[in-house]
């Protein structure tokens, strides 16, 4: 009930290309979904995040779109580049739980020149 | 630097022995999380502090495990009688609605 699952475990993308991280969540009580960057060593850096009352959201070269009905939600890297090479997290989370994020398992992204 | 900060970075330690990390949120943030997180994996829940009161702990929080956020400020994380399967990456996030924002994390090797 509080898991949420993230594929692909890991993508390769050409410079210019679009990264594509698919999410799937159970538990109907989430209402804040947000996506984090990681670098090795380093703490998760929040990117975007999205309620469930928009279907998608886009900042930048990332958006986010929604599925509310599917209980699914993507992160899509537009003109992906060799710097966006890090790992990926989905999250969600609920006030009914204090907001305490439940993440996915991560995405490897590397972008080739 | 108005971010999350987390001390030490790094801790080497032998199986047996206490560890304490400290985490200082965003000044005005009145929620704090810690979280752990293992090789290849996302980070799991530990506890969190609403102000200096502690409102929920997770499982896998053992008996081994404390935490204190004193006067709704920083917060310290304890862990007592450390085991190799203690080794990790320890994070601290704070937050003032559902957004939070991670520190560095605190690099645990037990030996």
């Amino acid at each position: 009930q509080q898991q949420v699952k993230q594929s692909p475990q890991s993508l390769i993308v050409q410079k210019g290309g679009i990264s594509i991280i698919n999410c799937a969540y159970e538990n109907t009580a989430f209402d804040y979904f947000p996506w984090y960057q990681q670098f090795p060593g380093k703490g998760p850096a929040l990117l975007i995040a999205i309620r469930p009352d928009v279907s998608e959201k886009k900042e930048g070269r990332f958006t986010i779109s929604f599925n509310k009905s599917a209980k699914q939600f993507s992160l899509h890297i537009m003109d992906s580049q060799p710097g966006d090479s890090a790992t990926y997290f989905c999250a969600a989370s609920g006030e009914t739980s204090g907001s305490r994020l439940t993440f996915g398992e991560g995405t490897q992204l590397t972008v080739n020149p | 630097d108005t971010g999350v900060s987390q001390n030490p970075r790094h801790k080497i330690t032998k199986r047996g022995q206490n560890v304490t990390f400290r985490c200082d949120p965003i000044s005005e943030h009145n929620r704090l999380y810690w979280y752990r997180q293992t090789l290849g994996q996302g980070p799991e829940f530990l506890t969190y502090f609403q102000n200096e009161a502690q409102l929920e702990k997770s499982r896998l929080l053992s008996d081994r495990f404390s935490a204190e956020r004193p006067k709704g400020s920083f917060s310290t994380l304890e862990i007592q009688r450390t085991e190799q399967g203690d080794s990790a990456m320890y994070l601290c996030a704070s937050s003032l609605m559902a957004q939070q924002y991670f520190g560095p994390g605190t690099r645990l090797t037990v030996t």
